[in-house]
């Protein structure tokens, strides 16, 4: 099973970009990354998605190496709105969705 | 636009009681279904997951049990809740058939077992 590992918490001021990074050294051939983001008491709202290089859209980016063993989301200016728990996951939602795992995430802290 | 709906949005229930939680997905047909349940400060579990009617995989052994009575409609169960099974309890769904390779959640049902 992929693994992923995660900072469990960020702190970042308003304006700034916040750059979160996510090991995941077992992925294997077929699986894609997904960030989710995850605002209490609510379901995890869907990011991004890559599977080598890097991806942007109006949100985020993702960047992902050439041996595809980490991965890192970037997100602009974040503001206080983007306090949140973000999740990193590797795997196949549509083959292996057993397999895709969710771990504890990394509670990012946006401060005024 | 594909829609997730579950329902409902909290639930305080005795232990010993029965559950029925509903998701219904709307604007795809033939999707993956899943049932999550998230503890207080930690990731999310994988606790069932349906391929199609009537097909149903459990992860984790447990009171619970889920049915797909019908291709867009995902229901959770117990016959005697415990008060172990508290929790934030997500349904999602997964795009087996296009070009979307990821899972997109509902808003999730706070269950407290008191």
């Amino acid at each position: 099973l992929a693994k992923t590992t995660q900072p469990i918490s960020m702190d970042s001021y308003e304006g700034q970009e916040v750059n979160i990074t996510c090991s995941h050294n077992n992925i294997a051939t077929n699986d894609y990354i997904t960030w989710y983001q995850q605002f209490p008491s609510q379901g995890p709202r869907f990011i991004i998605q890559g599977y080598k290089t890097k991806v942007t859209n109006e949100v985020a980016s993702l960047f992902i190496p050439a041996d595809r063993k980490s991965s890192t989301l970037s997100l602009p200016r974040v503001s206080l709105s983007d306090t949140a728990v973000y999740y990193c996951l590797v795997g196949d939602w549509k083959t292996s969705y057993d397999k895709v795992i969710f771990g504890p995430g990394t509670s990012l802290s946006v401060i005024p | 636009s594909q829609t997730i709906h579950q329902w409902p949005a909290t639930l305080v229930q005795p232990v010993g009681s029965p559950l029925s939680l509903e998701c219904t997905v709307e604007g795809t047909s033939n999707p993956n279904l899943y049932w999550y349940r998230q503890a207080a400060g930690r990731g999310l579990q994988l606790l069932f997951y349906s391929v199609g009617i009537g097909q149903i995989s459990s992860e984790v052994p447990q009171n619970l049990s889920a049915s797909r009575p019908q291709d867009r409609q995902f229901i959770l169960s117990s016959k005697k809740l415990l008060l172990s099974d508290s929790g934030f309890y997500l349904c999602a769904w997964g795009d087996r058939n296009g070009l979307n390779t990821e899972a997109f959640f509902g808003q999730g049902t706070r269950l407290t077992v008191v």
